[in-house]
């Protein structure tokens, strides 16, 4: 099955730095993969997703970019602000079925 | 984004008590829902997959007759902690697709504390 593996555990940047979140996963018929973005104590926000059709695609601050040939994908945000302080969570998905798998998550700390 | 509703929000409860969360699907139908468990500081794991009309699938060490799992309609899917136990304590998230593009939308989570 797959196996979805994240990195860095923890992020601490400066406000206005940029800060980036690695992803590697090992199925290669895998081809959604999407970020999400959770708050203390609430479920978890969609905040940017890719499909395999595609090498990286750019939402204001945040883009995201995929190497299918090394299985790897990769959240970018620029800018940061304190209200990106959250925990950050990669997954991958075949859409031929259900099950999406999550990568253990990336708390991001931006200090002002 | 699509909008998933789960309630309650957070709920304390007896040790030997049943309880039940509700995941709705606010603005689209959802053929098929998803429910996750979360403990302090790690990821969500999955605990069952729900497809309207038809039994839930759980995932292996989950046991099914502690967490009952009915998706009876196309908007809505309930999970039910039955006797529950102060190890069951957790933060309780639904999901649900909106189809076959494989996005997937999180309810805001119920946490359950069990005395």
């Amino acid at each position: 099955g797959e196996n979805v593996e994240q990195h860095p555990s923890t992020l601490s940047v400066q406000e206005g730095d940029s800060a980036v979140i690695k992803c590697t996963y090992s199925d290669s018929a895998s081809n959604y993969f999407p970020w999400y973005k959770q708050e203390l104590g609430k479920g978890p926000q969609l905040i940017i997703d890719i499909r395999s059709n595609v090498g990286e695609k750019k939402d204001q601050r945040i883009a995201v970019t995929l190497n299918k040939t090394a299985k790897h994908f990769s959240l970018h945000i620029t800018e940061t602000q304190p209200e990106d302080s959250a925990v950050y969570f990669c997954a991958a998905k075949n859409t031929g079925f259900q099950k999406l798998v999550f990568g253990t998550g990336t708390r991001l700390l931006v200090s002002p | 984004g699509a909008v998933v509703s789960q309630h309650p929000s957070w709920v304390i409860c007896k040790s030997g008590t049943s309880v039940k969360i509700e995941c709705r699907s606010l603005d689209f139908q959802a053929t098929t829902m998803f429910w996750y468990r979360q403990f302090p500081k790690q990821s969500l794991m999955l605990m069952a997959t729900s497809n309207e009309g038809s039994k839930a699938t759980y995932e292996q060490g989950v046991e099914k007759d502690k967490f009952l799992i009915n998706h009876a309609s196309l908007t809505l899917s309930t999970l039910t902690v039955t006797s529950a136990h102060p190890e069951d304590s957790s933060f309780y998230i639904c999901s649900a697709s909106t189809g076959g593009s494989g996005e997937l939308f999180f309810g805001e989570g119920s946490r359950l504390t069990v005395l």
